[in-house]
Parts: C-alpha cells; structure tokens; sequence
C-alpha cells in the first residue's frame, strides 16, 4: 500500500523569503512523484515530477524538488516566494504500474508581503 | 487551461436528490479520473475509468456511480444525496497505457452543496 503524508498543514512565509514544504512516502513498490499546486477556486496544476535520473527536479514558476530515496521523501523548495505563490501544494506518488494516484492532505503556503 | 473540461462549475441541490456531473477529457487521453475534495478528508479518489471500462475504485459510496461514453467523455451521478456530500469534485484526465508516468490533467472542478 502507498501513502503520503504532508507534515505542514499551513506554512507562513515572508514575499522573497525561502520555503520547503515537506513530503514523505510510503510504499512497497517503486513509485513515481509529482507535486501539484492548486490556486484559489481552481483545479490542480502539476508543478513537476520525478520519474527518474537526476533526483533534483525543476518544474514551473521556479519550484524544484528533490526525490531522496533512502529517506523516502521528495521536499519541494523554492529559493524566494512570491505573493503569486500563495496557494495549496499536493504531493502525489503513483506505483509504476496500476496508474493509482495518491495525494497527501495538501500544504497551504501562504505568502506575507 | 488543462483542456479538462467540468460542467457544471456550481451545483446547489437539496438533500436526496440526485444530481449528474460531466467531464469531457483533454484531447487524446483515455482514462478519466474522479476525486471529491472536502474540507476534512483532502483529495480522496472515488474511481477510475479507461477507454470506457472501470479501472480501479477507491472510496466511492455505493450512492454514487458514474461511466465513461464512447466518445471519452464522463458522468460521475450522486444519489440519495446528503449534507456531507458537499465538496468539490473534480475529474482529471491522463494519457494511461500502461503506467502511471503520465501525470494526471484536472479540471476545474463542481462545487456541490448539498442544503
């Protein structure tokens, strides 16, 4: 069985200031990862994923994570936010087989000007 | 624009009533995803459909059901509904041959309340 787990219901953080959001996974196969960004009454966006090679992943709007295997986890970062970056961020994994998705709660980054 | 396509955006009914929700795919993917976002329980799959057959099920409530048409588009239908059925339901859409490498495409989403 699979599942994620996001440790940070809300993140607070000043505009130009640094953020990591946190996921870890579980799971008995291997897995694929994604993180999606969900704005304000709209659907969710993909961000980036992680497939293989490379375990540093970039993805839009300057977002980038890191798929670290031995500590099961893929933390999404941002070097300096920006207002236009407040919204909800879902980590997802999916087995490489059987096409499920798996969503963590979801963090709600909030941006201070 | 993911090119998933959700009608309708908002849909207020009454308790047991029914209601349909409508989801035509992006272009070329075959396989329709359903999830109910709520307040307290997150994203929470409901079911899965590829080229008109269900895939795999989640945690759908044996009131609700739904189908894929030939032409690729889908229905979720909700029945008997109640006052926790409120939530926002989105479908999503991905190209699915025969792995998961493909990242799921998400509608917009209908917003349901249920008074």
């Amino acid at each position: 069985a699979q599942s994620v787990t996001q440790l940070d219901s809300q993140v607070p953080v000043f505009e130009e200031a640094p953020v990591e959001l946190r996921c870890n996974y579980s799971s008995s196969v291997s897995v694929y990862l994604f993180w999606y960004v969900q704005y304000p009454n709209q659907g969710l966006q993909l961000l980036l994923k992680y497939l293989s090679g490379s375990t540093l992943v970039k993805g839009i709007n300057g977002f980038e994570a890191e798929f670290n295997k031995s500590q099961t986890s893929f933390h999404l970062r941002k070097p300096s936010v920006h207002i236009s970056d407040t919204a909800e961020y879902f980590c997802a994994v999916a087995p490489y087989t059987g096409n499920q998705f798996y969503f963590g709660t979801g963090t709600s980054l909030t941006v201070i000007p | 624009d993911s090119g998933v396509t959700q009608t309708p955006k908002h849909l207020i009914t009454a308790t047991g009533q029914r209601v349909t929700l409508r989801c035509s795919p992006r272009s070329g993917d075959l396989s329709v995803y359903w999830y109910q976002q709520s307040l307290d329980q997150g994203l929470q799959f409901l079911i899965q459909y590829y080229n008109g057959e269900e895939r795999a099920k989640g945690n759908i409530l044996e009131r609700f059901s739904a189908q894929q048409f030939p032409d690729l588009h889908s229905e979720l239908n909700l029945s008997s509904l109640e006052l926790g059925d409120s939530a926002l339901y989105f479908c999503a859409s991905s190209v699915d041959r025969s792995s998961s490498n493909s990242p799921l495409h998400f509608g917009n989403g209908t917003r349901l309340t249920v008074t």
